[in-house]
């Protein structure tokens, strides 16, 4: 079946370590997508992909950086800059434009 | 930029009918999404309204007005299943990116 998987389902991390979130998918979209969702709050854009080697930063980048070396994969490093990690982190995929995004279920990364 | 406005919280009867609305103010336009997302999952694609009109789905219906700025989602026959948060997002002209409101969160009562 075609989809998209997130990995870890959940993942704690220490003070001062980086941690990397997975997403694959086998969909053959272009567009790849990362969000993050707090209690109470809509999804808001980490960073995005058109293309493979190609990514933009979205609204709330700073302290998550990632790579795009492949068409199927987009993981997202949590970096120790980030000071308020704890979140639902959801990726998705699309099409392109007017397309809908397609989501993951989703990684709960939590502080020790 | 984009600004998007949905009720917090609704709470309807089983087999009623529930609207929920949508207001935008973006600097683009190019379609309206509506998502269900279920606690603790991922969110499902269940409209896409880029011309104004109703789209009806099953018991759903998406209903949009460009010049309002304005959209809803309508069940009928609501079921317990339908208890879940429904998030409305908005593309801009050309891009890729989607603008998601906070979500209504529905719950359905006997």
């Amino acid at each position: 079946d075609g989809g998209i998987t997130q990995s870890p389902k959940y993942l704690f991390r220490k003070e001062g370590q980086n941690v990397t979130l997975s997403c694959e998918q086998n969909l053959n979209h272009d567009a790849m997508y990362w969000y993050r969702q707090d209690p109470g709050q809509g999804l808001r854009l980490i960073y995005y992909s058109q293309i493979v080697n190609d990514f933009q930063k979205g609204d709330i980048a700073e302290g998550y950086s990632v790579s795009r070396e492949k068409k199927e994969s987009f993981p997202l490093t949590v970096t120790s800059a980030q000071k308020n990690p704890t979140a639902f982190y959801l990726c998705a995929s699309g099409q392109g434009v007017g397309q809908p995004q397609h989501f993951g279920d989703g990684t709960r990364l939590s502080i020790l | 930029g984009q600004n998007i406005d949905q009720p917090t919280e609704m709470t309807a009867t089983e087999g009623a009918i529930v609207q929920i609305n949508c207001t935008y103010q973006t600097s683009g336009f190019n379609g309206l999404f509506w998502y269900q997302q279920h606690a603790g999952e991922a969110p499902t694609f269940l409209s896409y309204n880029v011309l104004d009109g109703l789209e009806e789905k099953g018991r759903f219906s998406s209903f949009l007005s460009r010049s309002k700025g304005y959209s809803y989602l309508l069940l009928k026959e609501l079921q317990m299943k339908d208890s879940a948060s429904y998030l409305c997002a908005v593309t801009g002209a050309g891009s890729y990116q989607l603008t998601f409101g906070k979500g209504t969160k529905l719950s359905v009562i006997p």
